[in-house]
């Protein structure tokens, strides 16, 4: 059963800790992509990766950090430098970069 | 500059009472229009992709249009598993980055 899979689905953050949602899909999609939505909001590009070991920032990447080692993963790190780091992250993969995204379950991402 | 705009922000509708959904787009160059729907909590479901104008594509109760400067959404007979945020999404064939709208909420009153 093809798909994409985030975890974990809630995530508490205190001040000056880094923390890494994961992301992980069976799809054998070369482009992966991080969105960042806050209410009344569209989705926001933070980074994305058109293919294995290669990534660019995207309109908000300031604060986070990935990496992309295997095709299949393609972990965000909110680190203690992104100030106001609540919201709904999601995660989306394509098929090649530009084509049709689609997108995990998302985490929830919470300040203490 | 490139954007996207949803209208309306909300809508309510009884069962049954058809309507549409606007996605107004200002691009340099369409390479795609995309909706999804997107339940709360949960990471938006991919419906229809649209690459021309007087394209139009189909599923169940939805239909997508789409003209060289919006795209509708048409919604007969929605029923209350209808209800959701609707996101239209534009595709730039500059540098094919993808940008969301804000969405519309639609709510469907039994």
């Amino acid at each position: 059963d093809g798909g994409i899979t985030q975890s974990p689905k809630y995530l508490f953050r205190k001040e000056g800790q880094n923390v890494t949602l994961s992301c992980e899909q069976n799809l054998n999609h070369d482009a992966m992509y991080w969105y960042r939505q806050d209410p009344g909001q569209g989705l926001r590009l933070i980074y994305y990766s058109q293919i294995v070991n290669d990534f660019q920032k995207g309109d908000i990447a300031e604060g986070y950090s990935v990496s992309r080692e295997k095709k299949e993963s393609f972990p965000l790190t909110v680190t203690s430098a992104q100030k106001n780091p609540t919201a709904f992250y999601l995660c989306a993969s394509s098929k090649g970069f530009g084509e049709t995204q689609y997108f995990g379950p998302g985490t929830r991402l919470l300040v203490l | 500059e490139d954007q996207v705009t949803q209208s309306p922000e909300a809508l309510r509708l009884q069962e049954g009472e058809s309507s549409s959904l606007n996605c107004s787009y200002t691009v340099s160059g369409l390479r795609g229009l995309f909706w999804y729907r997107q339940d709360p909590g949960k990471g938006p479901e991919f419906l229809f992709t649209l690459y021309s104008a007087g394209e139009e594509k189909e599923k169940e109760r939805l239909k997508a249009t789409l003209t060289k400067k919006e795209s509708f959404l048409h919604i007969t007979a929605p029923k209350p598993e209808d209800s959701a945020t609707y996101l239209c999404a534009v595709q730039a064939r500059r540098d094919d980055k993808i940008i969301f709208g804000k969405g519309t909420r639609l709510h469907i009153l039994p």
